[in-house]
């Protein structure tokens, strides 16, 4: 079992909002979010809690507060269909945790 | 334009040593501040770090299979090689190579995956 905890799965419609929660049994350190399509390669998201890369839209916005990291995404689209996981580079320092993943689904 | 493929055998058999190339280009491991890292996806499954290996050749691994893994560079030919000793069939899995920004963290850079299975 992950040291992430990650609920299995998420929905909504069309634009609104969904929140997807990732939580740890120590605290988190460096998040990143990433989206995986069906057959796909992980796509970097969110790092550092709340960063967005360039060329990520700006519907997806991170948080975080104690062991809790959070992924909302905003204007829900049917592009926004995917998996999603939260990684944290462990308090160790010596090695990074993967969530168990989350499957959006827009209904 | 950072790009990352990984190569290596498809089909191995239980106890046999799996050995995967990550062959990569847009950026050198000579370079302060990157690394390379391996990520597992076992079928239906989530993500499982691995490994990974820093531009000073340092050097991470996961706790609970540390024994069996191997990362090493030849950063002469952009290349980073994982090794994996005593495969099991529950090692089953597509497995990926990403580049490591050091600064916070993060993966930003991924290859598409080799699927490897292991059988007898």
């Amino acid at each position: 079992q992950s040291a992430l905890t990650q609920p299995a799965s998420v929905s909504g419609s069309p634009g609104q909002s969904v929140t997807i929660s990732c939580t740890g049994t120590r605290s988190l350190n460096l998040v990143s979010w990433y989206q995986q399509h069906p057959g796909k390669a992980p796509k970097l998201m969110i790092y550092d809690v709340t960063k967005r890369p360039s060329g990520v839209s700006n519907r997806f916005s991170g948080f975080q507060s104690g062991h809790t990291a959070s992924l909302t995404i905003s204007g829900l689209q049917a592009e926004d269909e995917a998996d999603y996981y939260c990684c944290s580079f462990a308090p160790t320092g010596t090695s990074w945790l993967f969530g168990g993943g989350t499957k959006v689904t827009v209904l | 334009q950072i790009t990352l493929k990984e190569s290596g055998p498809t089909l191995v058999k239980p106890t046999q040593t799996l050995t995967l190339t990550c062959t990569f280009s847009g950026f050198s491991l000579s370079t302060s501040g990157v690394g390379v890292g391996w990520i597992r996806q076992a079928p239906g499954k989530a993500l499982e770090w691995l490994a990974l290996i820093y531009w000073d050749d340092d050097k991470r691994y996961t706790p609970s299979l540390q024994s069996r893994l191997t990362i090493t560079m030849d950063t002469s030919k952009n290349q980073v090689v994982l090794a994996m000793t005593n495969m099991d069939p529950v090692d089953t899995a597509t497995y990926f190579c990403a580049h490591l920004t050091f600064a916070y963290r993060y993966y930003d850079f991924w290859g598409q995956g080799i699927r490897v299975t292991v059988s007898s």
